[in-house]
C-alpha cells in the first residue's frame, strides 16, 4: 500500500518563474490538501481539493492555484515566485470514516527561490 | 480562525518523561491531532482526540480537555530516536487543519 508520494523531492528556482508541484494521495483516500512550512514553522493551510474541487482556502494569494484530477492526484501551481516562498511544500491526503478525518503526509518538495 | 499555543523547546534525558502542552482558541473543532516531525522529514501522525480524556498508544499518549482548549502528549521512556519536533494541530468546524509552530524535543543520554 503506497503512502503519500510528491514529486519533484528538490526543486531551485529564481525570482518570477513559475513552478508546479505534484502529489498522489494514499491508496483509497480522496481529498488531497497542500500546506507551506516555512523553517522552524508549523504547516500553514494553501488549500484543499475534494471531487475535483477547491472546498477549502487558506490565506495565500492567487498566485498559488491548484488542481485536482480525477484519480485523486494533485497539482500546486504558484505564479511569479517570490523569495518568500522558499518552503517544504506538503501534501497530505484523507479520507473521512465515521466523522472522523486524519491526514497522512508525503515526503514534501523542498523549493529555493533564487 | 485558530489560536495554537506550544512551547518552543523541552530537554529531557533518556529513559524519562516530557510532557507538551498545547492550548488553542478555535471558532470549531473536528479533533485535534499530534504529529511528530523529525529534521528534513514529512510529519508522522501520532495520535487524534476529538472527546475528553485520555488515548494511549504505546509509549505516547495525548489528552483533551474541550471545556479549558487544552491537550498535551505525553512521551514516556524517552528514547534518542524520539528527538523531533511535535506539532500539535486543530481541525476546525471546517475541516482545515491549523498547526501550531512545533516544539523541539531533544533527549539527552
Amino acid at each position: 500500500d503506497a503512502g503519500v508520494t510528491q514529486s519533484p523531492t528538490h526543486l531551485i528556482k529564481t525570482r518570477g518563474q513559475q513552478v508546479t508541484l505534484r502529489c498522489s494521495p494514499k491508496s483509497g483516500h480522496d481529498t488531497v490538501s497542500w500546506y507551506q512550512q516555512a523553517l522552524g514553522q508549523g504547516p500553514q493551510f494553501i488549500f484543499q481539493y475534494y471531487e475535483e474541487e477547491e472546498r477549502q482556502r487558506g490565506n495565500f494569494p492567487d498566485r498559488f492555484s491548484g488542481h485536482q484530477f480525477p484519480n485523486y492526484s494533485s497539482e500546486l501551481n504558484v505564479n511569479a515566485l517570490l523569495l518568500g516562498d522558499s518552503a517544504l511544500y506538503l501534501c497530505a491526503s484523507s479520507l473521512v470514516l465515521a466523522g472522523r478525518e486524519t491526514q497522512y503526509f508525503g515526503p514534501g518538495t523542498r523549493l529555493l527561490v533564487l | 480562525g485558530q489560536n495554537i499555543d506550544q512551547p518552543t523547546e523541552m530537554t529531557a534525558t533518556e529513559g524519562a518523561i516530557v510532557q507538551i502542552n498545547c492550548t488553542y482558541q478555535t471558532s470549531g473543532f473536528n479533533g485535534l491531532f499530534w504529529y511528530q516531525q523529525h529534521a528534513g522529514e514529512a510529519p508522522t501522525f501520532l495520535s487524534y482526540n476529538v472527546l475528553d480524556g485520555l488515548e494511549e498508544k504505546g509509549r505516547f499518549s495525548s489528552f483533551l480537555s474541550r471545556s479549558k482548549g487544552y491537550s498535551y502528549l505525553l512521551l514516556k521512556e524517552l528514547q534518542m530516536k524520539d528527538s523531533a519536533s511535535y506539532l500539535c494541530a486543530v481541525m476546525g468546524s471546517d475541516y482545515k487543519l491549523s498547526f501550531g509552530a512545533g516544539t523541539t524535543v531533544t533527549v539527552r543520554a
